[in-house]
């Protein structure tokens, strides 16, 4: 099983939808997780980090089940700009972060 | 206050050759870290910094190494080089271990 693992999707959603995507991770033992969106040809960028009480961010929530050792981001409202890969990152047991290979929206008129 | 600051920006070198790529973490950041991405692949895991010591290492040939500073500036260094080699090349730095990472705009490096 690989340590970090995300749908890849693609996911196209007409301006307006809700939207969720899912990150898995393999060690339980895993200490801390962030959203990170990426452009195309860009660098990644920190979206939000995510709290075991779950947390907001204007259009953005993030939650964290760590019984089934899932994290998970849900868009509302979603914008032409929201189009990017979304990054799910994992702080391993050992301070060493992890990163899935993304999960790509696309945001259509 | 400034970025993650990485370079040379694009690189372009030939097989067999060596090439050294350079990253400036945020001031005060003590971690490093070291990505590749290869086009239209996901960000794999090169290597990590911290207090100038290699913490931990991807899966990836001894001919990529590196070293951090005492100022925690940080070098990769690719010898070597494999068509295979062409990529994205991110470098991120943290404040604590573990904490939220913060990424230069990396170098794109080709190898013809």
């Amino acid at each position: 099983r690989k340590e970090v693992e995300q749908d890849p999707g693609p996911f196209n959603v007409p301006e307006g939808a809700t939207v969720a995507f899912n990150c898995t991770y393999s060690n339980s033992a895993s200490q801390s997780f962030f959203w990170y969106r990426q452009d195309c040809r860009k660098e990644p960028k920190l979206l939000m980090s995510v709290y075991s009480s779950g947390n907001e961010d204007g259009r953005f929530t993030a939650q964290l089940n760590r019984a089934s050792q899932y994290i998970s981001l849900l868009i509302r409202d979603s914008k032409l700009s929201d189009s990017a890969t979304y990054l799910c990152v994992v702080n391993m047991y050992n301070n060493d972060m992890r990163f899935g290979a993304g999960t790509r929206l696309t945001v259509k008129p | 206050e400034a970025g993650v600051t990485q370079s040379p920006t694009h690189l372009i070198k030939t097989r067999g050759q060596q090439v050294t790529l350079r990253c400036s973490p945020i001031s005060g950041h003590t971690s490093v870290y070291w990505y590749q991405q290869a086009l239209g692949l996901g960000l794999q895991f090169l290597l990590w910094y911290d207090e100038g010591e290699e913490r931990n290492r991807g899966n990836f040939p001894p001919r990529f190494s590196g070293r951090q500073f005492p100022n925690y500036s940080s070098e990769l260094n690719v010898n070597a080089l494999e068509l295979e080699d062409s990529a994205l090349y991110l470098c991120a730095s943290s404040l604590n271990r573990g904490g939220e990472q913060f990424f230069g705009p990396g170098t794109r490096l080709t190898v013809l």
